[in-house]
C-alpha cells in the first residue's frame, strides 16, 4: 500500500518552461489537494478536487492548472514557470468523511 | 478570513523537559482542528483531530486540547525522536468546508 505518491521528487526548470506534477493515490479517496509550502508561509492550497472530473480553486491558484481525469490521479500543471513558483509542492488525499488528509512526500521545484 | 497562528515559531527542549505548543485560530464556525507532524524532507503526518471545546486526545507523549479560541499540544518528557515541525490546521463549518487552513508551524528540537 503506497498511499500518496508524487512524481517527480525534484525538478529544475528555466523560466517559461512548462511541466506537470503527478499525484497518485491507491486508497480510493474522493478528495485530492495540491499545496505549496514556502519558508515562513506555511502550507497554502493551490487547487483541489472533490471527485473524479471535478476541480476547484484554492487560495493561490494563479499560474497553475489541474486535471482529475481518473479518481486515483491528480495532475498539477505549470504552463509557463516563473521564479515565484519555486517551492515544495505537496499532494494530499482523503475520504469523503473526516477531513484527515494524507500527504505525499513532496516535489521540490526550482525555477531559474 | 480564517486564520491560524502558531507559537512559538521554534522551541528547543532538553530530553525530558515538558512543554506546550500553542495554536490560536479565528474561523467562521469550527468544524475541526487538526494537528500534523512534519519531519524534514517529508510530507505532513496526521496526529489528532479535535471537534469541540473541552475535547482532549492523547498519543504516547503528546496530548492535544481545544478551547473556543486555541489549541495546545502538550509534550510530556519529550525524546529526541519527537523533534519535528508541528502544524496546526482548521476546517471552517461554512463555505469551502473541504479545505484546511494551516498555520506556519512550530519547529521543535529536543536535545539528548
Amino acid at each position: 500500500n503506497a498511499g500518496v505518491t508524487q512524481t517527480p521528487k525534484f525538478r529544475v526548470l528555466k523560466t517559461g518552461q512548462s511541466m506537470t506534477l503527478l499525484c497518485a493515490q491507491d486508497m480510493n479517496h474522493e478528495y485530492m489537494y495540491w499545496y505549496r509550502q514556502d519558508p515562513g508561509m506555511g502550507l497554502r492550497l493551490i487547487h483541489y478536487s472533490v471527485g473524479e472530473g471535478t476541480t476547484a480553486k484554492g487560495e493561490v491558484p494563479d499560474g497553475y492548472n489541474v486535471s482529475r481525469l481518473k479518481k486515483q490521479n491528480f495532475l498539477l500543471g505549470l504552463e509557463s514557470a516563473a521564479p515565484s513558483q519555486t517551492s515544495v509542492y505537496f499532494c494530499a488525499s482523503r475520504t469523503g468523511g473526516q477531513n484527515i488528509q494524507y500527504f505525499g512526500a513532496g516535489t521540490r521545484l526550482s525555477v531559474l | 478570513e480564517d486564520q491560524v497562528t502558531q507559537s512559538p515559531e521554534a522551541l528547543r527542549l532538553q530530553e525530558g523537559e515538558s512543554s506546550s505548543l500553542n495554536c490560536s485560530y479565528t474561523v467562521s464556525g469550527l468544524r475541526g482542528l487538526f494537528w500534523y507532524r512534519q519531519d524534514p524532507g517529508k510530507g505532513p503526518e496526521f496526529l489528532f483531530t479535535l471537534y469541540s471545546a473541552g475535547e482532549e486526545k492523547e498519543k504516547e507523549r503528546l496530548k492535544a486540547t481545544l478551547t473556543k479560541k486555541e489549541s495546545f499540544l502538550h509534550i510530556t518528557a519529550p525524546k529526541p525522536e519527537d523533534s519535528a515541525t508541528y502544524l496546526c490546521a482548521v476546517q471552517a463549518a461554512q463555505g469551502g468546508s473541504e479545505k484546511l487552513v494551516f498555520g506556519k508551524g512550530t519547529k521543535l528540537t529536543v536535545n539528548p
